[in-house]
This record gives C-alpha cells, sequence and structure tokens, in this order.
C-alpha cells in the first residue's frame, strides 16, 4: 500500500524567511510519481511540480526548488525569501504507473507567512 | 485556471438524501477522478473514470457512484447521504498515462445536516 507523510501540520514563519515542507512516503512500486500541491483558501489544488523515480535531480522554479532523495523515500519543498501569498495547504501525492492515476496524498501541511 | 469546472460550487443536504455533483473535464482529457476531502484532510481517492467505464476506485460504499460521457464530463453521485459526507469534492482531469499530471476543479463544498 502506498502512504505518504507530511509530519509539520503547520509551519509559520516571517516573510522573506526561507521554509522547508517535509514529505516521506512508502511504496513497494519501482516506477512511481510523486506531486505537490497547493491549495489556497479557495479549496482549489494547484499543480507546483510532477517528479517520477528515475530522476532524482533537484528541480527549481523560481522561489521553489524540490529535493527528492530515493534512499530516504523523501521529496521536500523549499520555499526561498518566503511571500505572504505562498500562505496556503501544502499537499505531497504519490501516484503508481500502472495506468491508474490513483494519487495518495498526504495530510498537508499549513503554511502561514507573518508579514 | 485549469479549465477543470465543478458544480454546484456549494451545497446543502439533509441525511438520507441523494446528491449528484458535475465535472467538465479539461480539453483534450479523457480521465476524470473524484476525491472527497473532509475538513483539515487530504484528498481521498474515491473513484476514476476513463473512456466512460470506471477504472480503479477507493475505499468508498456502493452509494458512491458514477459516470462519464462521451464528451468526457462526468456526474459523481452519492445516494443516502450521511453526516460524514459532508466534505469538498474534488474533481480532476488528465490523460491516462501512468503517472500523467492530474489538474483540479475548485470542487463542491457538500454539507449534510
Amino acid at each position: 500500500a502506498q502512504k505518504v507523510t507530511q509530519a509539520q501540520t503547520e509551519i509559520s514563519v516571517v516573510e522573506k524567511e526561507d521554509v522547508t515542507l517535509d514529505c516521506v512516503y512508502e511504496t513497494r512500486d519501482t516506477t512511481y510519481y510523486l506531486f505537490w500541491y497547493k491549495q489556497p483558501p479557495s479549496g482549489e489544488l494547484v499543480f507546483l511540480i510532477r517528479r517520477n523515480s528515475f530522476d532524482e535531480q533537484n528541480e527549481i522554479s523560481g522561489r521553489y526548488s524540490w529535493n527528492f532523495q530515493k534512499s530516504t523515500s523523501s521529496f521536500n519543498f523549499t520555499i526561498t525569501a518566503s511571500q505572504v501569498v505562498d500562505s496556503a495547504v501544502y499537499f505531497c501525492a504519490l501516484s503508481d504507473d500502472f495506468g491508474n492515476e490513483k494519487l495518495t496524498f498526504g495530510t498537508g501541511t499549513r503554511l502561514t507567512i507573518i508579514p | 485556471e485549469t479549465g477543470v469546472t465543478q458544480s454546484p460550487t456549494h451545497l446543502i443536504k439533509t441525511r438520507g438524501q441523494q446528491v449528484t455533483l458535475r465535472c467538465s473535464s479539461q480539453s483534450g482529457h479523457n480521465t476524470v477522478s473524484w476525491y472527497q476531502q473532509a475538513l483539515g484532510q487530504g484528498p481521498q481517492f474515491i473513484f476514476q473514470y476513463y473512456r466512460e467505464e470506471e477504472n480503479g476506485r477507493g475505499n468508498f460504499p456502493p452509494r458512491f457512484s458514477g459516470l462519464q460521457f462521451p464528451n468526457y464530463s462526468s456526474e459523481l453521485n452519492v445516494n443516502a447521504l450521511e453526516l460524514d459526507d459532508s466534505a469538498l469534492y474534488l474533481c480532476a482531469s488528465s490523460e491516462l498515462a501512468g503517472g500523467e499530471t492530474q489538474y483540479f476543479g475548485p470542487g463542491t463544498r457538500l454539507l449534510v445536516l
């Protein structure tokens, strides 16, 4: 069975600080995909990144960066120079590669950026 | 915006009633997945439809059922509503190719009294 753990329930940081959101996953599949989604108060899940299990390169997109470490089954997300607009709930999710797009989500981390 | 739309945005029902939620997929996507998100929780997979056929189901009872239409839009039906069915219902569209990104709609907030 697949499982995603986001141990940090809530994080608060002051604007312009860097913050890292942790994600640890469990799967028996050799091929799998990892995702991060942002959920602002409006409720819609906004896609941030997709990473497959064969690509362990870290990725940077503007102020966002992701650290994928297969050895520790972790896929952490860092926001550099945080802004108030980054305040949201962030979800890490996992899917398999068997033609079923089922996503297994973590319980989310609520990030609050204090002005 | 993702191009995925859902209706209605909010709904209030009483226990025992039936409800139908609707989802319109992003153009070009042939797969729709439905998720239930209880307050303070991550979304839970209900089921997925691919070309009008169910293609996977999560741990939800049979009173949760769905349909997908030839234009790939979809419905989620819930019979005999229970209080615990109160949640945000999200649909997501994608192309069925293994690990493809799912794009979510804004959700329908259902309150069961």
